[in-house]
């Protein structure tokens, strides 16, 4: 079957860094997006990878290990504004998107 | 300015009673999808469509039902709501064309069924 795995919660505190991890069990593999998601509002796009590697982007950096079904989102000098939920979402065979239940990120002053 | 547009932003319904939410974008987008979102769960797809006049089923279709005349709009209706219906949908759209199929989400339509 398929299968996305994060933490359901994580807090961090502001100006840190914090890892997102994600393993995910997938029937076919088209990449990996991350979405953030805050609350009461619609998810919008982070990041996507397809090939393995470190995809940077600001203090947003996304990688993938498909030989591992694995993938992190680093978030570094954290904000407050970045207290929201995370997101990991595979594209299977069918370029149909997986959606985990997300990692919800408190930061902390 | 170009993006999704859902409505209505939210709504009570009683149960028994058809119901139809409204989803249009303006970016060409081939692909159109609906999903739920209930507490501590991940987005489900309800429905889908990968192009204009045609659709498919998603993980919960049961109870739903959509359509796609035209390339912009992508109403999802509910025949007869019963209250498991209550959540907040989301409406999509992505390009499918070329590699990167990024979902662009509209604002989202919180349902609830008594």
């Amino acid at each position: 079957g398929q299968n996305i795995d994060q933490p359901t919660e994580m807090t961090a505190t502001e100006g840190a860094i914090v890892q997102i991890n994600c393993t995910y069990q997938t029937s076919g593999f088209n990449g990996l997006f991350w979405y953030q998601q805050h609350a009461g509002e619609a998810p919008t796009f982070l990041s996507y990878n397809v090939l393995d590697g470190l995809e940077e982007k600001g203090r947003f950096s996304s990688f993938l290990s498909r030989s591992k079904g694995y993938s992190y989102l680093l978030l570094k000098e954290l904000q407050m504004k970045d207290s929201a939920s995370y997101l990991c979402a595979p594209l299977d065979s069918n370029y149909q998107l997986i959606w985990g239940a997300g990692t919800k990120l408190i930061i902390k002053p | 300015i170009a993006g999704i547009t859902q409505a209505p932003t939210s709504q009570i319904l009683a149960a028994g009673r058809r119901m139809t939410l409204r989803c249009t974008q303006d970016m060409r987008h081939n692909a159109m999808y609906w999903y739920r979102q209930d507490l501590g769960l991940g987005l489900r797809l309800i429905h889908y469509s990968n192009t204009a006049g045609t659709t498919g089923k998603g993980e919960v279709p049961d109870g739903y039902s959509v359509s796609r005349a035209n390339t912009d709009d992508f109403p999802l209706t509910l025949a007869s709501a019963v209250p498991s219906q209550t959540s907040v949908y989301f409406c999509a759209s992505s390009p499918r064309t070329g590699d990167t199929d990024t979902q662009y989400f509209g604002p989202g339509t919180r349902l609830t069924v008594l």
